[in-house]
């Protein structure tokens, strides 16, 4: 079993839809949530940290449930610039640096 | 401001032979780590460094492949002799060990390796 799962996508939906992703991660001793985004043939960049009370930064709405392990991104309003890859991030442990990657989720925003 | 710097951004090689990358940091960080980026395993981890001690290298696939860092503003990721199954995009990212972003990691542009 993978670390870190998610649906792979493609997610096509049109411009102004709401879309959600999810993903599991099986460490337990993982305290620290992140989604990053990777444009094609980029770099990845954060996106938002994911914390235990849920956070919302503009359009994008981060859920976290520790008993399920289980972590949410929402956005809302897609907008074209939103196509990306989106990849859910979590912690090798209490205080571990080391951070483990999902394979990601592929949002195409349509017209 | 510079962010992380990777050199080459392309690299095409013949099996068996070295292959180093490089890697500045962003000024002030005090982790580095080395990632590999495939389409069949996503993103890596290899090693990362801090304050230019390596801590975990348990992500180095095999002894072909070593990285060092001499000092606070460069790293090196070593492959030798490279294989074909070693073509993936490497990156390189840096993070500040006091920040209020805990844990954020800056990415450079990565480099892409294809060995023939």
């Amino acid at each position: 079993r993978k670390e870190v799962e998610q649906d792979p996508g493609p997610f096509n939906v049109p411009e102004g839809a709401t879309v959600a992703f999810n993903c599991t991660y099986s460490n337990s001793a993982s305290q620290s949530f992140f989604w990053y985004r990777q444009d094609c043939r980029k770099e990845p960049k954060l996106l938002m940290s994911v914390y235990s009370s849920g956070n919302e930064d503009g359009r994008f709405t981060a859920q976290l449930n520790r008993a399920s392990q289980y972590i949410s991104l929402l956005i809302r309003d897609s907008k074209l610039s939103d196509s990306a890859t989106y990849l859910c991030v979590v912690n090798r442990g209490t205080g571990r640096r080391a951070l483990t990657f999902g394979s990601g989720t592929r949002l195409q925003v349509q017209p | 401001d510079a962010g992380v710097i990777q050199s080459p951004r392309h690299e095409v090689t013949e099996m068996g032979q070295e292959v180093t990358l490089r890697c500045k940091p962003i000024s002030g960080h005090d982790y580095l780590f080395w990632y590999r980026q495939t389409m069949m395993r996503g993103l890596e981890l290899l090693i990362y460094f801090n304050n230019n001690v390596p801590i975990d290298d348990s992500g180095m696939p095999e002894d072909r492949f070593s990285a060092k860092m001499p000092n606070a503003s460069f790293s090196t990721l070593k492959i030798q002799p490279s294989e074909p199954r070693d073509s993936a995009v490497y990156f390189c990212a840096s993070s500040l060990g006091r920040s209020s972003s805990y844990n954020e990691q800056f990415f450079g542009p990565g480099t892409r390796l294809t060995v023939l």
